[in-house]
């Protein structure tokens, strides 16, 4: 049963301190999604990727976060230096997309279990 | 511009009751259409999933929704809930042949025992 996996599931960390978060996306997939989930904003898109390339962060504060995919079976979000508003669960989810409009796997995310963020 | 609205954010049930979650979007052209499902504690799964034809969709665990494109609808349907439906329900919506997702709000829902 393919999954996607996060690491670590929980950071705790303090005010001014990098972190890094890593996802594997199930292994043939060609996108992959980073997304923050809070009480008060609800489910926000940061970043993706299409074969490996970003194709829109704009929902990232650019100032202090950066997202990669160093290769096809590792993508990092990292946050540097961090601030205790970035608390928060991050996901990442992953999909195969050829932009077709047929039925099938196009077009749907497989999320991982999230990293629980607390930066105090 | 695109966006996914959700019209409860709360809903609270009794065991064998019936459920329906309300969701529009606002998108030009054609959409593909989602509901994901996120258990306490856990990462979001999808339930079902809408692209083309029939616009009666059915999904795990008993669950289904209809495509009323006159209403840029997809609403979510149970016939008689349980328990174990306890979770926070996210409607999600994408231009077709596009890449991005648009999440709702999110409705959470509680069932009695």
């Amino acid at each position: 049963d393919a999954r996607v996996t996060q690491t670590p599931r929980d950071k705790v960390t303090e005010m001014g301190q990098e972190v890094t978060m890593r996802c594997q996306p199930i292994l043939g997939h060609n996108t992959v999604f980073w997304y923050r989930q809070t009480m008060m904003q609800g489910l926000e898109l940061l970043a993706y990727f299409r074969n490996r390339a970003p194709l829109d962060d704009s929902g990232m504060p650019k100032d202090r976060f950066s997202a990669e995919m160093p290769d096809a079976t590792l993508a990092t979000l990292k946050i540097q230096p961090s601030e205790p508003r970035d608390s928060a669960v991050y996901f990442c989810a992953s999909g195969l997309d050829w932009g077709g409009t047929s039925g099938g796997h196009y077009n749907e995310q497989f999320f991982g279990p999230g990293t629980r963020l607390t930066v105090l | 511009a695109q966006s996914v609205s959700q019209h409860n954010h709360h809903v609270i049930l009794s065991e064998a009751a019936s459920l329906e979650l309300g969701c529009n979007y606002s998108y030009g052209g054609t959409v593909n259409l989602f509901w994901y499902v996120q258990y306490p504690g856990q990462h979001l799964q999808l339930l079902l999933k809408y692209f083309s034809g029939d616009p009666l969709v059915k999904g795990i665990k008993g669950f289904e929704a209809e495509f009323i494109k006159s209403k840029f609808s997809f609403n979510l349907r149970k016939p008689s809930v349980q328990w174990s439906d306890t979770a926070e329900y996210f409607c999600a919506a994408r231009r077709t042949g596009g890449f991005k997702t648009i999440f709702g709000a999110g409705t959470r829902l509680f069932v009695k025992a």
